[in-house]
């Protein structure tokens, strides 16, 4: 398996709202990744967890909570969120965060498209 | 700070022709790694080749190349024989080799391919 799967595919949801974005990976890569993507830009970097602890949170608000249950999976829980931040959510996992090549590499998913109304 | 350019937001070529993508990069780190990332319209960032700043020769997969200039800072994007499912936005990216170190990118190329 060599695929990291994102669910939902397409979300809609209001300002007051609770939902969670998932992602999985079976690759037994112990980095994962959330990035946010807005239309027509580069992907910037959200949270990263390295052997399920988080060791980046690029000053993300706190209405974005991520969490990783264990080595495969990776949440992202949302609530009251606003309407910027409609996005195209991406996850992504690399084999590590250290120097073997493999850990440079990094494998997405197709992403979970996120309107906020 | 690492930084990441592409100059060029649009690109067009015609099928089975040959177009080139620019990339530069700035940063002061001797190793690390070069990245082009390709995203179609179905969303998926799908890694199209990579290059090792260690390595002089300039990688190669199937259609398309690299020309790596270590010195000049420059990392462009040959594709051959241009094909319609080639149409997406390119992204350059690089990562330093030092651990923890997180992937940068650059604003991207969309790529057209016409019929």
């Amino acid at each position: 398996d060599t695929e990291v799967t994102q669910t939902p595919k397409h979300l809609v949801m209001g300002m007051t709202n609770k939902k969670s974005l998932k992602c999985e990976q079976h690759m037994g890569h112990r980095a994962m990744y959330w990035y946010k993507q807005k239309a027509k830009k580069p992907p910037e970097l959200m949270f990263v967890y390295s052997y399920e602890k988080l060791s980046i949170n690029e000053s993300v608000p706190s209405r974005f909570s991520p969490e990783c249950p264990n080595s495969s999976l990776l949440n992202l829980h949302l609530h009251a969120l606003q309407p910027e931040d409609s996005a195209l959510y991406l996850c992504a996992s690399s084999q590590d965060r250290g120097t073997l090549s493999g850990a440079n590499v990094l494998t997405f998913g197709a992403g979970s498209r996120l309107t906020v109304l | 700070a690492q930084t990441v350019t592409q100059s060029q937001p649009e690109m067009s070529v015609q099928e089975a022709e040959t177009v080139t993508l620019s990339c530069t990069y700035d940063t002061s780190e001797s190793d690390y790694y070069l990245f082009w990332y390709k995203q179609p319209p179905s969303r998926q960032m799908i890694l199209v080749i990579r290059q090792e700043a260690y390595k002089q020769q300039n990688a190669t997969e199937n259609r398309f190349s690299v020309n790596f200039q270590k010195a000049a800072k420059s990392f462009s994007l040959k594709i051959s024989d241009s094909q319609l499912g080639d149409a997406a936005m390119y992204f350059c990216a690089y990562r330093s080799a030092r651990p923890g170190d997180d992937m940068r990118f650059g604003a991207g190329t969309r790529l057209t391919v016409k019929p």
